[in-house]
């Protein structure tokens, strides 16, 4: 069965500064979907980056990309130039495309402090 | 705008009572979703379903049930709440072609 952990439970960053949140997953697989989401303090919980294994390049949005090693099953977060409205909770997802339920595997998230 | 809504945001209820907690997604999403959220577990699967009647359980179903009689509505349901489900439910829909899951604002139970 798929895992996948993130092994900081909690992080800190300088507002304008670069952060890296974690993120290792388990499978047997070749092809899958890798995710990173965010949920903020009491609100909806949103797709931040995706990333299919199939493409070498790593995904960017904005301010935020990934760090995929495939090899290694690696799947990092990159925030750049740290705004207070990124502090949230951050998870880290994986999908299998074979399972044709559409079933997420979560990690058990991070949550990041961004510090005036 | 793909929009998840969940009936309610807080809910107290009392130890054995029946609870129902809703979801509605207006974007014909064939596939829902509903998750718990604890602190340190990360969000765990409790039962999916991939169309009308259809449901699957997820990692953790004991203790609750799912009713999907309309597409647009996802019903997660407690048939007798107990204190250690007190927690955040999430609800979600994923839209294949994006490849995205959306979710909704949560339900934060309390069971006393």
């Amino acid at each position: 069965a798929q895992t996948v952990t993130q092994s900081q439970p909690e992080m800190s960053v300088q507002e304008a500064e670069t952060v890296t949140l974690s993120c290792t997953y388990d499978t047997s697989e070749s092809d899958y979907y890798l995710f990173w989401y965010k949920q903020p303090p009491s609100r909806q919980m949103i797709l931040v980056i995706r990333q299919e294994a199939y493409k070498q390049q790593n995904a960017t949005e904005n301010r935020f990309s990934v760090n995929f090693q495939k090899a290694a099953k690696s799947f990092s977060l990159k925030i750049s130039d740290s705004q207070l409205g990124d502090a949230a909770m951050y998870f880290c997802a994986y999908r299998s495309p074979t399972s044709g339920t559409y079933k997420y595997i979560f990690g058990t998230g991070t949550r990041l402090k961004v510090l005036a | 705008d793909v929009k998840v809504t969940q009936s309610s945001r807080y809910l107290v209820k009392r130890t054995g009572e029946k609870v129902f907690l809703e979801c509605v997604q207006d974007m014909d999403h064939e596939n829902m979703f509903w998750y718990r959220q604890d602190p340190g577990l990360g969000l765990r699967l409790i039962y999916f379903s991939y169309d009308v009647k259809m449901k699957e359980k997820g990692d953790i179903p004991e203790g609750y049930s799912v009713s999907r009689e309309k597409k647009e509505r996802f019903s997660l349901i407690l048939e007798s709440a107990s204190t250690n489900q007190t927690s955040m439910y999430l609800c979600a829909s994923h839209i294949p072609s994006t490849n995205t899951q959306y979710f909704g604002p949560g339900t934060r139970l309390t069971v006393l």
